[in-house]
């Protein structure tokens, strides 16, 4: 059974600086992995998908890698600000063999210190 | 273009009564997908549709149920209502039926059980 999970569960930083978010997940048998950030009392909003044939994505600041083997992605933002203040999420998709399925961990919420 | 649109915002029904959620997926979107979201169990996949069809489902009793209409929008029920049923309840579309088209999300249905 899939696991996703996402430590640690909070992160407090100040502005400026590079941080990164991680990502594991107990079966390396997936589709492909997304990031999302959630802000308070909205929907998710998509930042990167990584296919299972990839080893990263960037968008912008934003720079997501994956490693199957290990289980494991991580999601580096650069030159951090206040407004990436957020939950952030990662979701797996399984593969079709499995009634493809989409597990999300229980995210790292991120706080910016201006 | 218009984002996923969640109706209603919010909603309290009693235990025992059944409740209706709609989701419009952004316009030329054709796949939509719904999900739980609650502080204890984090969000889960709840089903899938394309084309009218369901597509996956996730691991909920029978009590959740969901289709999906000729021009995309879905609907979601939930009978027999449960305190534990309380939740955001999010929707997301994709552009197609590949699984790695990035998934927009809705703002959500807070549901509420009393």
């Amino acid at each position: 059974k899939q696991e996703v999970t996402q430590i640690p569960a909070a992160l407090s930083v100040p502005e400026g600086e590079n941080l990164v978010l991680n990502c594991s997940f107990t079966d390396s048998a997936i589709y492909n992995l997304q990031w999302f950030r959630q802000d308070p009392g909205k929907g998710l909003t998509s930042l990167l998908l990584i296919q299972s044939s990839q080893r990263e994505q960037t968008s912008g600041r934003l720079n997501a890698s994956l490693d199957k083997s290990s289980g494991r992605s991580t999601l580096y933002i650069a030159a951090s600000q206040p407004g990436d203040s957020a939950t952030y999420l990662c979701a797996v998709r399984t593969p079709y063999s499995s009634a493809s399925k989409i597990i999300f961990g229980s995210g790292t919420r991120l706080s910016i210190r201006p | 273009k218009a984002g996923v649109t969640q109706t209603p915002r919010y909603l309290i029904k009693t235990r025992g009564q059944q409740v209706t959620l709609s989701c419009s997926p952004i316009s030329g979107h054709r796949s939509v997908s719904w999900y739980q979201q609650t502080p204890g169990q984090g969000l889960q996949f709840l089903f899938e549709y394309f084309s009218e069809t369901q597509r996956n489902k996730g691991n909920f009793p029978g009590r959740f149920s969901g289709r999906q209409f000729s021009n995309s929008r879905s609907e979601m029920n939930v009978s027999t209502l449960e305190l534990g049923d309380s939740a955001l309840y999010l929707c997301a579309s994709s552009l197609d039926s590949s699984y790695n088209s990035p998934l927009h999300f809705g703002n959500g249905t807070r549901l509420t059980v009393t």
